[in-house]
């Protein structure tokens, strides 16, 4: 069965240092796709990246960066010189492709990412 | 380009009654998916919608339904409320129910059950 785990429940740090959200999956399926959400107070999820299982280069954006390694089952994400606007919830996700009927996202529990001015 | 949309933004509801969610797509989608984020549980996921019809449901009682109209918005309604249904709950949709799509959110409905 599918699974995303994000061990990481609570993360503080202060503006400007480095913070990595860690993120492990479980799934049985040679093809399947990974995300990153940001959920700010107001709720709205808000997408930040797509990785499918065969792309295993990792991606830098701005400040934000995350590294894909399959052999460990792990999708990381990385803010360098985080921000206090980068303060929200954190969710990690997956999605099966070959699995018929199962449309959906799996979700880790979320990392509550919480930066101090 | 317009977001998905929901409505309304927050919902009072006693135990016993019946809810109605509301959620338009983003344009040109077809696919619209619902999740509940419950205090402590998570986001969990409660339908897919793809051209009208219901494709996938999570592990949800029947009191949780739901419909697609032909302009792709959809519905979701619960019976019976009961008060760990208190939740927020999350509208997506994809372009066409991909597996490989990302799914886009709406800023959600809060439903407080008393």
């Amino acid at each position: 069965a599918q699974k995303v785990t994000q061990a990481q429940t609570e993360i503080s740090v202060v503006e400007k240092e480095d913070v990595t959200l860690d993120c492990v999956y479980e799934t049985r399926d040679t093809t399947y796709y990974l995300f990153w959400y940001k959920q700010p107070p107001s709720g709205e999820l808000v997408f930040l990246i797509r990785r499918n299982s065969f792309d295993e280069q990792n991606e830098i954006s701005g400040r934000y960066s995350w590294n894909f390694q399959k052999s460990t089952s792990s999708f990381n994400f990385t803010i360098t010189a985080s921000q206090v606007v980068d303060s929200a919830v954190y969710f990690c996700a997956l999605s099966e492709a070959k699995v018929q009927g199962a449309q959906k996202l799996v979700f880790g529990q979320g990392t509550r990412l919480t930066i101090n001015p | 380009e317009a977001g998905v949309t929901q409505s309304p933004t927050h919902l009072i509801k006693t135990r016993g009654q019946q809810a109605t969610l509301r959620c338009s797509p983003i344009s040109g989608h077809t696919s619209v998916y619902w999740y509940q984020q419950a205090l402590g549980l998570g986001l969990q996921f409660l339908l897919w919608y793809d051209e009208g019809e219901e494709r996938n449901r999570g592990n949800f009682p029947p009191r949780f339904s739901g419909r697609q109209f032909p302009n792709y918005s959809s519905e979701l309604n619960v019976n019976a409320l009961e008060l760990e249904d208190s939740a927020l709950y999350l509208c997506a949709s994809s372009f066409a129910g991909k597996r490989s799509e990302t799914q886009y959110f709406g800023p959600g409905t809060r439903l407080l059950v008393l």
